[in-house]
């Protein structure tokens, strides 16, 4: 079985500080994709970023950067100068890359940023 | 830019009374899912719906559940006789076929409120 953990419930920063959400996921596949979602106070699902298991090139995007070690099982995502549109609680989630390829959600982290 | 949408985006119901939420997949589409968050806790997976059958569900979605696709656009989840802890956010997703991964759209959710 799958399994997502996040072990950080929540996380408060002041603004334009650097703050690493850290995600550490299970699975006997060789092959699966890895998800950060972002959900806002409104309540709807923003996706973020999927790598697949064979791609563990770091990604940056703006001041978002995502690790991936399959080492360590683990994908980690930076916000570089938070802000506080930056708060929000934050999933990451696994998928494996075969059947309808149901999304795994770890518990969430929630960010708190504060100016 | 197509994207999924859901109705109501708020229902309040009675103890026991059946409720049906509604989705509208993209229109090319042809996988889709349903997905359950009870407040503040991780997004849960319920079931996956494909040529107008279930493909997988979760240990969630019991003879309480069902989902149909009733017409070439609309893709329901009904929920027979509802109970207090059915109070959550349903997301209904959905995602084409012919690519290495099927990528996941999701609706704003709606927020279910059982009394």
């Amino acid at each position: 079985a799958q399994k997502v953990t996040q072990a950080q419930t929540e996380i408060s920063v002041v603004e334009k500080e650097d703050v690493t959400l850290d995600c550490v996921y299970e699975t006997r596949d060789t092959t699966y994709y890895l998800f950060w979602y972002k959900q806002p106070p409104s309540g709807e699902l923003v996706f973020l970023i999927r790598r697949n298991s064979f791609d563990e090139q770091n990604e940056i995007s703006g001041r978002y950067s995502w690790n991936f070690q399959k080492s360590t099982s683990s994908f980690n995502f930076t916000i570089t100068a938070s802000q506080v549109v930056d708060s929000a609680v934050y999933f990451c989630a696994l998928s494996l890359n075969t059947g309808f390829q149901k999304l795994v959600f770890g518990t969430g982290t929630r960010l708190l940023v504060s100016p | 830019e197509p994207e999924v949408t859901q109705t109501p985006s708020h229902q309040v119901t009675q103890m026991g009374q059946e409720v049906i939420l509604r989705c509208v997949p993209i229109s090319n589409h042809l996988y889709f899912y349903w997905y359950r968050q009870i407040l503040g806790q991780k997004v849960e997976f319920l079931v996956s719906f494909y040529n107008n059958e279930i493909s997988e569900k979760s240990e969630i979605f019991d003879d309480q559940f069902s989902v149909e696709r009733p017409d070439g656009s609309n893709f329901t989840l009904k929920i027979r006789s509802t109970k207090l802890e059915d109070s959550a956010m349903y997301f209904c997703a959905s995602s084409k076929p012919g690519q290495l991964y099927n990528e996941q759209f999701f609706g704003p959710g709606t927020r279910l409120t059982v009394l």
